[in-house]
């Protein structure tokens, strides 16, 4: 079945630091890939998507580019601010159709200190 | 827009008691709502998907006589933990899908239910 493996949290940066969180993928196919983020008390929110090989998802400083070849999505930013301290998934969807839940992954939870 | 809220937002119970957990989009028409379950430090895993006025369809190894799902109007699903058990706690979270509008294929989630059962 699909599976999603991310790297295993806690990540501590100091503010202005460069931000990589790796994400790799198992599906059949030709999933969609996205990247959520969860603050303090809140539900998950869409941070970027990626729907097709070499694709790049960006939204708030935030990038992810859909790499087919090492079934990877990882996710960076340039320069963290302590207000993207949050945890971050990694999902896929996969291609069987639109209306099928989400695989995620288990999460990484992201410290930026000031 | 596309806000999903869930109630309660925790519950505590006693073993072998019924607890329901409501799911509502509060600014659109949900054709879809996902249910999904979290457990400490590990991936939310979805239990099931219901589509508006249908059944819904349970993912391998989630006991649907055990995890009651309606989804009787566009904006309200449920999830009743029926007869729950410590093994049962956990944190729940909805989504929903609007689909067909220009909100598209995406998913809203709702913040979610941490149930303990004593």
């Amino acid at each position: 079945g699909d599976s999603v493996t991310q790297m295993e949290g806690p990540v501590t940066l100091s503010e202005e630091a460069f931000l990589t969180i790796n994400c790799t993928y198992t599906a059949t196919g030709y999933p969609s890939l996205f990247w959520y983020v969860q603050y303090p008390g809140e539900g998950l929110q869409l941070l970027l998507k990626a729907t097709k090989a070499d694709d790049k998802g960006s939204n708030k400083g935030f990038e992810a580019t859909y790499r087919k070849e090492t079934t990877s999505f990882h996710l960076e930013k340039g320069s963290v601010q302590v207000s993207d301290s949050a945890v971050y998934f990694c999902a896929l969807r996969s291609s069987g159709g639109g209306a099928d839940g989400l695989t995620f992954g288990k999460g990484t939870h992201l410290i930026i200190q000031p | 827009g596309a806000v999903v809220s869930q109630h309660p937002s925790w519950v505590i119970c006693k073993s072998g008691t019924s607890v329901k957990i409501e799911c509502r989009s509060l600014d659109f028409q949900a054709t879809t709502m996902f249910w999904y379950r979290q457990f400490p430090k590990q991936s939310l895993m979805l239990m099931a998907t219901s589509n508006e006025g249908s059944k819904a369809t349970y993912e391998q190894g989630v006991e649907k006589d055990k995890f009651l799902i309606n989804h009787a109007s566009l904006t309200l699903s449920t999830l009743t933990v029926t007869s729950a058990h410590p093994e049962d706690s956990s944190f729940y979270i909805c989504s929903a899908r609007a689909g067909g509008s220009s909100l598209g294929n995406e998913q809203f989630f709702g913040p979610g239910t941490r149930l303990t059962v004593l």
